[in-house]
């Protein structure tokens, strides 16, 4: 079975901090993908990153960063010097099953952001 | 253009009524997706078109009814719904249904059934 998990489910910061968001999956596929989302309280889902199974490096975009750990099986986000437009719901999700187009999502973290 | 549109906004229903939710793409993407979310929850999916065809039904009520006109169009048919259905309605699009691709959502449709 696909799993994803987001055990933190809500992250309180004070601006400038840097903050880790956790995402660990389950799969049985050898190829698979990971994305991470943004959904800020206008609701719109934004896309952040896709990382595929094979590709273990970390990637680092501005304030953003990803680190890939398939010998634990999670993806996580860290973000450096938070900003108050930090602040939305962060979602974690694995392709599912080939050519189906679906998407296994964590339950989501919470961020907050305090200026 | 990496945009997807949405029309309406906002949307207030009674549960005898008829509505349509309306998405749009322009970025030649084949692939169309509905998602359901309701608060705090992550998004649910729908139903899944690729190339213009219905490919997945997540054993969706009939009360709810895609349609999908042309490859940049996609609507959601709502009729007799219940209140219980009151959620935000998300389009998203891809370039295909392979899992490589990432899916880009529209700002969604906040529904509220009376």
């Amino acid at each position: 079975a696909q799993k994803v998990t987001q055990a933190q489910t809500e992250i309180s910061v004070v601006e400038k901090e840097d903050v880790t968001l956790d995402c660990v999956y389950e799969t049985r596929d050898t190829t698979y993908y990971l994305f991470w989302y943004k959904q800020p309280p206008s609701g719109e889902l934004v896309f952040l990153i896709r990382r595929n199974s094979f590709d273990e490096q970390n990637e680092i975009s501005g304030r953003y960063s990803w680190n890939f750990q398939k010998s634990t099986s999670s993806f996580n986000f860290t973000i450096t010097a938070s900003q108050v437009v930090d602040s939305a719901v962060y979602f974690c999700a694995l392709s599912g099953a080939s050519n189906t187009g679906k998407l296994i999502f964590g339950q989501g973290t919470t961020l907050q952001v305090k200026p | 253009d990496t945009e997807v549109t949405q029309t309406p906004k906002h949307l207030v229903m009674g549960m005898t009524n008829k509505k349509s939710l309306k998405c749009e793409q322009h970025m030649g993407h084949r692939a169309m997706y509905w998602y359901k979310q309701k608060a705090k929850k992550p998004p649910e999916l729908m139903f899944v078109y690729s190339y213009e065809k219905l490919s997945i039904n997540e054993s969706v009520p009939s009360r709810f009814s895609p349609e999908c006109p042309n490859s940049s169009l996609l609507n959601l048919h709502l009729h007799a719904l219940q209140p219980e259905d009151s959620a935000l309605y998300l389009c998203a699009s891809s370039q295909g249904v392979g899992r490589a691709n990432e899916q880009f959502f529209g700002p969604g449709t906040r529904l509220t059934v009376l």
